[in-house]
């Protein structure tokens, strides 16, 4: 059985605050790690698609770091907004199987 | 319209009965996946296909039958629907860079 373990469990934050999430995943037999934004009432969407130890990836007030090694991935987010509120999912890819972690339920308030 | 749809959204059924659940992309991507959605489990893998003909279990497997005889299609069966199966099911496909998700379809077993 694949774990793949996501912490905290849910965060309450104030607009301006950053905040971050952990990832962990089994070391061995890592393929990729996947990090996706669902909003509530639609479907997950792709936020990083991460491959290579130590990479760091971007997108807005939106960063994510990732450690093969030790088998961790952290999620950032700068300057929290009400519109960032979402659970944010990663997942863990070896070969064929996509296992998703279970989630950090974010929200912002004003 | 190209993408990921799934049919029915909504679906009430009776335990015992069977009820298939549709997907149907139209990217033509080699691997499609089934994930059941429920609290405090995120999304966990049902079952998913490498290929046309190629299938095979998730984390939880049991109580569910796929198919897939054509690359954009991959019907889930639940062959006698029991409570405990009542839950919002996600259909997706995957590209070299991510998943992409249908809509859900929510199905609730009386």
């Amino acid at each position: 059985i694949l774990n793949v373990e996501q912490s905290p469990q849910s965060l309450h934050v104030q607009e301006g605050d950053s905040t971050n999430f952990t990832c962990s995943f089994p070391s061995s037999n890592f393929y990729a790690l996947h990090w996706y934004r669902w909003e509530t009432a639609k479907s997950p969407e792709a936020l990083f698609v991460m491959t290579l130890n130590g990479d760091e990836k971007k997108k807005g007030r939106i960063s994510a770091t990732l450690n093969t090694k030790e088998g961790y991935s952290y999620l950032y987010i700068k300057g929290s907004q009400p519109e960032d509120s979402a659970t944010y999912l990663c997942a863990f890819i070896n070969t064929d199987k996509l296992i998703f972690g279970t989630g950090t339920r974010l929200q912002v308030f004003p | 319209d190209a993408g990921i749809t799934q049919s029915p959204r909504y679906k009430i059924t009776e335990t015992g009965r069977q009820v298939t659940l549709m997907c149907h992309q139209t990217w033509s991507h080699s691997y499609m996946f089934w994930y059941r959605q429920d609290l405090g489990h995120g999304l966990r893998l049902i079952y998913y296909s490498a290929a046309a003909d190629i299938t095979d279990k998730g984390e939880v497997p049991d109580g569910y039958v796929v198919s897939r005889s054509k690359t954009e299609n991959f019907p889930l069966t639940l062959e006698s629907a029991t409570r405990s199966q009542t839950s919002v099911y996600f259909c997706a496909s995957r590209d070299p860079q991510s998943l992409h998700f249908g809509n859900g379809t929510r199905l609730t077993v009386t």
